[in-house]
């Protein structure tokens, strides 16, 4: 069964620094991979996605994010972090033929100023 | 407009009682989603729904009933709340039915039983 870890639970950044989320995954074969973030008392709410083609994905409010197949890594970036991308983020993994997705545990971002 | 919509978005109520959850989303979306979020923030599938036809039903009390009355309801039904039910609780819903397409949540409900 697939699964997905993102090992750090917290990350506090510092506002105009750089921020990358890890995560990895267990997949026989290259599975859809999500990015979700989850601000305080509010649902889930889609970053990017990738299921082929360029590896580098760009996605919304500046992030971007990396698959790397060697690694079975897809790590979120984004180059310059505000104090509004405080919130959880959660990495998704879902098989190609599957019908479900399977989520990280969540890494809670800080940003102080 | 919102697209997904829970209702209540906070449901506190004591050990032992039937309490339901609704759904809606106007999206136009075949399937929708249950998900329970525990206080460890991990986010679990409880069931899916495809054209009211129940597609994922993963390893849940059977006092967790879901309902679909049409494609854009999806009602979760807990009979005998237990104090292990407190979560906040999603729904979601996407076009199609595999994992791999994009799905849209609500706000949640927070769940507490006492």
């Amino acid at each position: 069964a697939q699964s997905v870890t993102q090992p750090d639970i917290h990350i506090t950044v510092s506002e105009g620094a750089s921020l990358e989320l890890r995560c990895n995954y267990s997949y026989g074969a290259t599975p859809y991979l999500f990015w979700y973030v989850q601000s305080p008392g509010q649902g889930l709410q889609l970053l990017l996605k990738y299921f082929s083609g360029d590896t580098l994905v760009q996605g919304i409010k500046g992030f971007e994010a990396e698959f790397k197949r060697s690694q079975s890594s897809f790590n979120l970036r984004k180059p310059s972090v505000h104090w509004s991308d405080a919130a959880e983020y959660f990495c998704a993994v879902a098989p190609e033929y599957g019908n479900k997705l399977v989520f990280g545990a969540g890494t809670i971002l800080r940003v102080k100023s | 407009d919102t697209a997904v919509s829970q209702t209540p978005k906070y449901l506190v109520t004591q050990m032992g009682n039937d309490k339901s959850i609704k759904c809606e989303q106007n999206l136009g979306h075949d399937t929708m989603y249950w998900y329970k979020q525990d206080s460890k923030k991990f986010l679990k599938i409880m069931f899916s729904y495809n054209n009211k036809e129940l597609i994922i039903n993963e390893t849940v009390p059977n006092r967790f009933s879901p309902k679909s009355p049409d494609k854009a309801h999806l009602n979760l039904h807990i009979n005998s709340l237990e104090l292990g039910d407190s979560a906040v609780y999603f729904c979601a819903s996407s076009h199609d039915r595999g994992g791999t397409d994009t799905q849209y949540f609500g706000p949640g409900t927070r769940l507490t039983v006492l």
